[in-house]
Formats: C-alpha cells, sequence, structure tokens
C-alpha cells in the first residue's frame, strides 16, 4: 500500500531563511507526487506536482521541489521564506497516470511552519 | 472556471442529529473526494465517487455515507452526529480516471461542523 511520511510536525524558520520540508513516499512504481498548503481554516491549495520529467518540479509563490527516486523523497524548499508562508503544508502521492482503476491519493500529516521575524 | 464550492461553510447540530454537506466540483471533473480534518487526527480519506458510483472507501462508520449526482455534484451525509464528528469536511474534486492529471485534486474551502 502507498504511504507517505512527513517526519518534521513543526518547523521555525526566520524569514528570509531558506526552506526545505521533507516528504518520503512508498510505493511500488513511480507515483504521482504533489505540495498542499493549508492556511488555517482554509482548504487545501495546491503547490507543485510531479507526474514525471525533469525532477526538479516549479510551483506556485516560489516554491520548488524535488523528486529524488533513489531517496523516494520529494522535498519542498523554498530559497526565502516570507512571514505569509507561515501555514501547514502536505505531500500527497497517488498512482501513476497509466495504472488505471481508481487508487485513491494519500496525504502525509502534515508540517506546520512558523516564520519568526 | 469556478473552483470548488462547498455548502454550507459552517454548520452547528446537536449529538444524535443528521447533517447533509454539499459540493460542487469544478467544471467537466467527474471524481468527488471527501475528507475529514481534524487537529488529533490529521486529514482523513472518507470516500471518492466517479461517474456516481463510490470507488473507493477509508475507513468511517457506516453513520458515514455520500453520493454523487449526474451532474458530479456530491453529498455527504453524517447520522446520529457524534461529538466527535466536529471537524473541518474537505471536498476535492479531480478530472478522474482516464483523463489528464486525474489524481490531481483541487480543494473547496470546507465545511466547519461543531457537534454540541
Amino acid at each position: 500500500a502507498q504511504s507517505v511520511t512527513q517526519p518534521d510536525i513543526h518547523i521555525t524558520v526566520s524569514e528570509g531563511a531558506s526552506l526545505e520540508l521533507r516528504c518520503n513516499y512508498s510505493y511500488g512504481a513511480t507515483p504521482y507526487l504533489f505540495w498542499y498548503v493549508q492556511s488555517p481554516g482554509q482548504g487545501l491549495q495546491l503547490l507543485l506536482k510531479y507526474f514525471s520529467g525533469d525532477t526538479l518540479v516549479q510551483g506556485i509563490k516560489g516554491f520548488e521541489a524535488e523528486f529524488k527516486r533513489s531517496q523516494s523523497s520529494f522535498n519542498l524548499r523554498k530559497p526565502s521564506v516570507h512571514w505569509s508562508d507561515a501555514a501547514e503544508y502536505f505531500c500527497a502521492v497517488g498512482p501513476p497516470l497509466n495504472s488505471g482503476g481508481y487508487q485513491k491519493v494519500t496525504f502525509g500529516t502534515g508540517t506546520k511552519l512558523q516564520v519568526i521575524p | 472556471k469556478a473552483g470548488v464550492t462547498q455548502t454550507p461553510r459552517y454548520l452547528i447540530k446537536t449529538r444524535g442529529q443528521q447533517v447533509t454537506l454539499s459540493c460542487s466540483p469544478i467544471s467537466g471533473h467527474r471524481s468527488v473526494s471527501w475528507y475529514q480534518q481534524t487537529p488529533g487526527q490529521g486529514l482523513q480519506f472518507l470516500f471518492e465517487y466517479f461517474s456516481e458510483t463510490q470507488r473507493n472507501k477509508g475507513n468511517f462508520p457506516g453513520r458515514f455515507s455520500g453520493r454523487q449526482f449526474s451532474n458530479s455534484r456530491s453529498e455527504m451525509n453524517v447520522s446520529t452526529l457524534e461529538l466527535g464528528d466536529s471537524a473541518l469536511y474537505l471536498c476535492a474534486s479531480s478530472p478522474g480516471p482516464g483523463q489528464g492529471s486525474s489524481h490531481t485534486q483541487y480543494f473547496g474551502p470546507g465545511t466547519r461542523l461543531t457537534v454540541l
């Protein structure tokens, strides 16, 4: 069964510092990979996704993520964090495009990001 | 395109009552998934509908049910409400199997249910 691990429950960074949020997945093949962000009391917003091709994926709000097959990881990065980036971030994995069927998307437990001035 | 809409946004019920939540997916999307989010349990998958049929189901009791209509709109129902059902209920739509970016989910703002 597919699974996603976000080992960091809570991360605090200073405004202007770089950020890396970790995500590891378990899946038999190369799955779809996603990062979502959630502000308090809101729904989840898609930041970026990886299906195939270039392993470095650019997303919205200056975020990027790198797919590393050998490490089964899909870490999210941002060079310089802004106070408005404070939110909860979710990594998710879904079945590959050609897998057919209706396997569900699995979400990690989330990482809460605090940004200090 | 309009995003995913959920109604109502906020709801207060008492134990034992039942509730129905509604979700309208993005136009052209045929798959709708429901999630329950609580501080203690995080984001938990409830079920997924595609073409009016439930395709996947999470580990929730039978009090939680759903359906999807021919226009892809979906409803979920919770009967005999318990205090522990207080949560943010999120709906997500996606194109559905066999379509481009089939599993990319787009979320609505959620319905905040409070059970007293």
